[in-house]
C-alpha cells in the first residue's frame, strides 16, 4: 500500500500572505490533484497534474499556483491569502482514474485559517 | 465543463431504513465513483460504477449513462453510515458533486 502525506496539517496565515501547502505520495501515481473543501460543502478542483512538470487548471485556480517538479510531490501556493479562503485543502493521486479498477487516494488535508 | 449535481443535500433516517442518493452529471465519462467522507475524516472510495448496476455489501449503485445519472442505494442503514456521500466523474479532470449528508439515528 501507499500513503499521501500533506503538510502542514494546520496552517495559519495573515491576510495577503503567500502560503504554500505540500503533498507527497509514495504510490508512484502519475496524476495528482488539489481540491478545496469549504465547510459542509463538496470538493472544488484547483489544479491537477497528469505527469511530472505538467500543470492543468481546475475550476478554482484563480489565486493559486501549483508546482509538480517531481512525480511524487505536488505543491500548492496561495498567492495572497484572503479571509474567505478558510477551508480544508485536499490532495489526491491516481494511477489511472479512467479504469474502473482504479480510484483516487486522498491525504488527510491541510486546514487553512486566515487571520 | 463537467457539472455534477447531487440530491438530496441532506437526509435523516432511522436505523434500518433504506437510503437513495442521486447524482446527475452534464456529460458522460469513462469513470464514475461514489466516495464516503466520515465526519471530520478523509475520503474513501466506495465503488466504481460508470455504467450498469454494481453491488458491494449493503450498497447498490445504478448508472444510466445515456440519461447521465447515477444512484446509490444503502440498504438497512446503520448509525455508522452517517457522513457525507459524494459522487465524482470526469476524465483526468475529476469533478465532484456537493454531496449528500446522511444522518442515521438509532
Amino acid at each position: 500500500g501507499g500513503i499521501i502525506t500533506q503538510t502542514p496539517k494546520f496552517l495559519i496565515g495573515q491576510e495577503g500572505q503567500k502560503l504554500t501547502l505540500k503533498c507527497q505520495q509514495n504510490f508512484n501515481h502519475d496524476t495528482m490533484y488539489w481540491y478545496r473543501q469549504d465547510s459542509g460543502k463538496g470538493l472544488r478542483l484547483i489544479y491537477y497534474s497528469i505527469t511530472e512538470n505538467d500543470l492543468q487548471k481546475g475550476d478554482l485556480s484563480e489565486g493559486y499556483d501549483a508546482s509538480r517538479e517531481k512525480k511524487s510531490s505536488f505543491s500548492l501556493t496561495v498567492t495572497s491569502a484572503q479571509k474567505n479562503e478558510m477551508a480544508v485543502f485536499l490532495c489526491a493521486s491516481s494511477r489511472d482514474w479512467g479504469s474502473s479498477a482504479e480510484t483516487l487516494y486522498f491525504g488527510s488535508g491541510t486546514r487553512l485559517t486566515v487571520l | 465543463g463537467q457539472q455534477v449535481q447531487q440530491s438530496p443535500a441532506s437526509l435523516v433516517l432511522q436505523e434500518g431504513e433504506n437510503a437513495e442518493l442521486q447524482c446527475n452529471f452534464s456529460s458522460t465519462a469513462t469513470q464514475l465513483q461514489w466516495f464516503y467522507q466520515s465526519p471530520g475524516g478523509s475520503l474513501v472510495s466506495l465503488l466504481s460504477n460508470p455504467s450498469g448496476t454494481k453491488h458491494t455489501g449493503r450498497l447498490t449503485s445504478t448508472t444510466v449513462t445515456k440519461e447521465r445519472r447515477s444512484s446509490l442505494h444503502i440498504s438497512s442503514s446503520q448509525t455508522t453510515d452517517s457522513g457525507t456521500y459524494l459522487c465524482a466523474t470526469g476524465g483526468y479532470k475529476v469533478v465532484f458533486g456537493s454531496g449528500t449528508r446522511l444522518l442515521v439515528s438509532p
